[in-house]
């Protein structure tokens, strides 16, 4: 099993370029999401998806967006990268949803990072 | 809102004990925590559920107290192979708030021979 899988590893773009980061787990799990990663502000939630089809703003949504046709993948647009990008991104996905009878644990891709000049 | 982990970092040696506490402003239904070694993934340690239930994983340990709000992970005659940083991980009780689990700033730990 290869877990969650993210690339690129790392990106550079110029201010207002666009780009995909790609995400795709082979667990079968309903749930994924992006974070963010900066330095002393923990993990910020972006954007998830409980299910093909459906998907949901976390506390950063801005300047993001996101789509789920298939169980397997999560990709996150950047629509016109800023500075204020800059930063790791991870995809992590779950067995169960956060909030259902169970909870179960994130599984943590190995991140992308990403700077925007 | 994030949760507010403290201390924000903490030097120990090896066999001694510390303690981290993670504290939310709103009623929780669940707290995560993870660890994180420097340039990796962040990697799953425990979930707590409301109902005060302490778990444990090797010689970490963990409560959860929820009139308090907080949980608090207990790293037990620690080893070198504990350093990094630790996330407490949030999920609010009001399940209007949607499936999301909010992580709080970490906590550095060193762990020194």
């Amino acid at each position: 099993n290869a877990g969650v899988t993210q690339t690129p590893k790392f990106q550079v773009l110029k201010t207002g370029q666009s780009m995909t980061l790609q995400c795709a787990q082979d667990m079968n799990h309903e749930y994924m999401s992006w974070y963010r990663q900066d330095p002393g502000m923990g993990l910020r939630l972006i954007h998830y998806s409980v299910g093909a089809g459906i998907t949901d703003q976390g506390e950063v949504p801005n300047g993001y967006n996101v789509s789920r046709s298939t169980t397997e993948d999560f990709p996150l647009r950047l629509l016109s990268a800023a500075p204020s990008q800059t930063s790791v991104y991870f995809c992590a996905s779950s067995s169960t949803p956060i909030g259902s009878s169970y909870n179960s644990p994130l599984h943590f891709g190995n991140g992308t990072r990403l700077t925007v000049t | 809102q994030q949760p507010v982990q403290s201390p924000q970092a903490v030097i120990l040696r090896e066999g001694e004990d510390a303690v981290i506490n993670c504290s939310s402003s709103k009623a929780l239904y669940s707290v995560h925590w993870y660890r994180q070694k420097h340039g990796e993934a962040p990697v799953f340690l425990m979930i707590l559920l409301k109902g005060g239930e302490q778990k444990g994983h090797d010689k970490i340990s963990a409560s959860f107290n929820e009139k308090k709000q907080q949980s608090s992970l207990y790293l037990t005659a620690s080893q070198l192979s504990y350093s990094g940083t630790y996330f407490c991980g949030t999920e609010w009780l009001i399940k209007a708030a949607g499936n999301k689990l909010t992580f709080g700033g970490g906590t550095r730990v060193l762990v020194k021979p």
